[in-house]
């Protein structure tokens, strides 16, 4: 079966650039119908989405992450990856990649068991 | 882009039912009927309970159940159970972008 599994950095100091990548196994991320997707969780909070990339490319981010953000795939990799770039203390949470169902409908059916990352000098 | 509400927590006995409510506006859970809920136990990523409002997956004990009036969309837990105590996201597209709520505890007392 599809899993999805973050990698990266536990550690980033402020005004670096936090990078993760998420790799998928047990299907081909080419394939279209899904959105490729990011959501963090702060400490004690709820969850926030961050964005999410199509296989063409195509990509849409909170508007919030917009300027700091970019989100990219890799299909010979099977892989995607985020950078969010000025990173403060705010942006320290555990951070999520998902598969989300697309085509007359949105919804997130398959999750990565999370990562942390603290922001920290 | 405001997070959805939902209230903080709920509570029930076991066997009973008990229902979170996630209220949006006309721009995200008003107009679009792609509501999802997840389930979050303590250190684990979310998992999918509900999607396109009431739509159940495969494997999701059918005593979960969705619905939706207006801009409110709801969760119910009917025959809660032990294993139900978790903390429970609903979620809106809001044409491209999405809303999650706030998150809501339910506890099994």
């Amino acid at each position: 079966q599809v899993q999805l599994q973050e990698s990266g950095p536990g550690l980033v100091k402020p005004s670096q650039t936090l990078s993760l990548t998420c790799t998928v196994s047990g299907g081909s991320i080419s394939g279209g119908g899904y959105y490729w997707s990011w959501v963090r969780q702060h400490p004690g909070k709820g969850l926030e989405w961050i964005g999410y990339i199509y296989h063409s490319g195509s990509t849409h981010y909170n508007s919030s992450l917009k300027s700091l953000l970019t989100i990219s795939i890799d299909t010979s990799e099977n892989q995607f990856s985020l950078k969010l770039n000025s990173v403060t203390a705010a942006d320290t949470a555990v951070y999520y990649c998902a598969r989300a169902v697309s085509g007359a409908t949105l919804y997130f059916d398959l999750w990565g068991r999370g990562t942390q990352v603290t922001v920290s000098s | 882009q405001s997070a959805l509400t939902q209230p903080r927590s709920v509570s029930g006995s076991p066997g009973q039912s008990v229902t979170i409510s996630c209220t949006g506006t006309s721009s995200d859970v008003g107009t679009y009927n792609y509501v999802s809920w997840y389930q979050q136990h303590p250190g684990k990523a979310p998992k999918l309970v509900i999607y396109d409002v009431n739509q159940r997956p495969s494997g999701v004990p059918d005593r979960f159940s969705g619905s939706k009036s207006g801009n409110t969309a709801s969760l119910t837990i009917s025959g809660l159970q032990a294993e139900d105590e978790a903390d429970y996201y609903c979620c809106s597209y809001a044409g491209n972008f999405v809303i999650f709520g706030g998150g809501t505890e339910v506890t099994v007392l």
